[in-house]
């Protein structure tokens, strides 16, 4: 069974900025796994970020960056903000089917 | 701008088969440029992706769940469905339609408990 590990939690000050991380465990992570970010803040829907590794949809804030590092994708949040607290998803394609990291909750403090 | 709305029983007996509707407003769900997804979170937990179909009515599903789960469109009516099939406690979750994963429904609790 394919698992996707993420960082369990991750605490950063405003301002300051944060990479989560998105590993595999059939290896390293490329663009055709087609990585996806989430943010879901308490009782709300989670919200689309990133897709196909770095692109931003419209509505995403400039601040939030996907790329590949090393062997896994990666999400930076540039200049944190205090309304960037929330669960950060990302989410692998792998061959027909999508399977959801664990989520890391991102504490701004 | 499209917009998704789940629905369906909140409460579900073991042993019985999840039933839930997603209609779709503001977009079709004939074109050929998206797929629909179901996804589900328990409470307290993370997201996990269910399956997808496309306009042509091809599917993939979690192979955890594939030999429980159904997804079907209803093109005139622009309604997707969902089945789950034996269900038990642990498929209690609030359940999400999407288009792609970019638009997202606001869920729907559904509680399996007898």
């Amino acid at each position: 069974q394919t698992v996707v590990t993420q960082e369990p939690s991750l605490t950063v000050s405003p301002g300051g900025t944060v990479t989560l991380t998105c590993a595999s465990s059939t290896g390293a992570v490329t663009g055709g796994y087609y990585p996806n970010w989430f943010q879901q803040k308490p009782g709300q829907t989670p919200r689309a970020l990133i897709f196909s590794t770095n692109n931003r949809h419209s509505w995403t804030p400039a601040r939030f960056s996907g790329s590949l590092l090393g062997d896994k994708a990666v999400l930076t949040v540039s200049g944190v903000q205090p309304e960037d607290e929330a669960d950060y998803y990302c989410l692998l394609y792998y061959s027909g089917a999508w399977v959801f990291g664990g989520g890391t909750k991102l504490t701004v403090l | 701008q499209v917009q998704l709305q789940e629905s369906g029983p909140g409460l579900v007996k073991p042993s019985q088969t999840l039933s839930l509707t997603c209609t779709v407003s503001g977009g079709s769900l004939s074109s050929n440029y998206y797929y629909w997804s179901w996804i589900r979170q328990p409470a307290g937990k993370g997201l996990e992706w269910i399956g997808r179909i496309y306009a042509s009515g091809s599917t993939n599903y979690n192979p955890s769940l594939k030999s429980r789960v159904t997804i079907s469109l209803d093109t005139p009516k622009n309604q997707l469905s969902l089945k789950l099939s034996s269900v038990t406690a642990a498929d209690t979750a609030v359940y999400y339609c999407a288009r792609d994963f970019s638009d997202w429904g606001r869920g729907t609790l559904v509680t399996v408990s007898s």
